[in-house]
């Protein structure tokens, strides 16, 4: 039982370069998120779904693209990388939304972007 | 405007003694709150949570503790161990909503 899994653990970018961060998780959840951690920040959610061929917008979404084609699977693109999207990404996943929201975290993807 | 506020960037507890981490909320639609320590180069872990309806939380070493007319929690880790040594970050939801709003988070350093 793997739990949530990011791939890749780091990715150095340049400046308007596409990129896809992928997440995974075993657990038969609903619902899943993706959020950015700056340095002396807590943590941002970007994009989240709650289901399969659902998303919608999070706090920060400028900039990102998500897709949940397949329940397991949550993706993250960034069509065009800027240097304000450096961060350490984590991808999260629960069974219920609201109240007993537990969230199971990834271990995290980080990315520069020169 | 920060909704989660931890105003404690960091915290040295002598092993053995008890860690108290505070953080306050602005908004009263939070009726749901967790607790998540992080050790570098890893994900958040799930440590504790509490509902709006209660006061108290307990788990083994760790309690959290909620005032709502005050809008402040803490979490307190009795005996705190070297292994307590991790990043603490308080959460927030409110009802019906998706997704969690953090604090920055406090550093907990438990000295030998």
């Amino acid at each position: 039982n793997a739990g949530v899994t990011q791939t890749p653990k780091f990715r150095v970018l340049k400046t308007g370069q596409s990129m896809t961060l992928l997440c995974a998780q075993d657990m038969n959840h609903e619902y899943m998120y993706w959020y950015r951690q700056d340095p002396g920040m807590g943590l941002r959610l970007i994009h989240y779904s709650v289901g399969e061929g659902t998303t919608a917008k999070g706090e920060v979404p400028d900039g990102y693209n998500v897709s949940r084609l397949k329940k397991q699977n949550f993706l993250l693109g960034l069509e065009s990388a800027a240097p304000s999207q450096t961060s350490v990404y984590f991808c999260a996943s629960s069974a219920l939304a609201g109240a007993g929201n537990e969230q199971f975290f990834g271990p995290g993807t980080r990315l520069t972007v020169l | 405007d920060q909704q989660v506020k931890q105003n404690s960037p960091s915290l040295s507890v002598q092993e053995g003694r008890i860690s108290i981490l505070n953080c306050d909320y602005t908004n009263s639609m939070f009726d749901y709150f967790l607790w998540y320590k992080k050790y570098p180069a890893e994900g958040p872990t799930f440590l504790i949570s509490i509902s709006s309806i209660k006061d108290k939380n307990e788990d083994g070493r760790f309690t959290v503790f909620l005032n709502k007319s005050a809008k402040h929690l803490s979490l307190h880790i009795v005996p705190s161990q070297p292994g307590d040594s991790a990043v603490y970050f308080c959460a927030a939801i409110a009802g019906g909503a998706d997704g969690l709003t953090f604090g920055k988070g406090t550093h907990l350093i438990i000295q030998p």
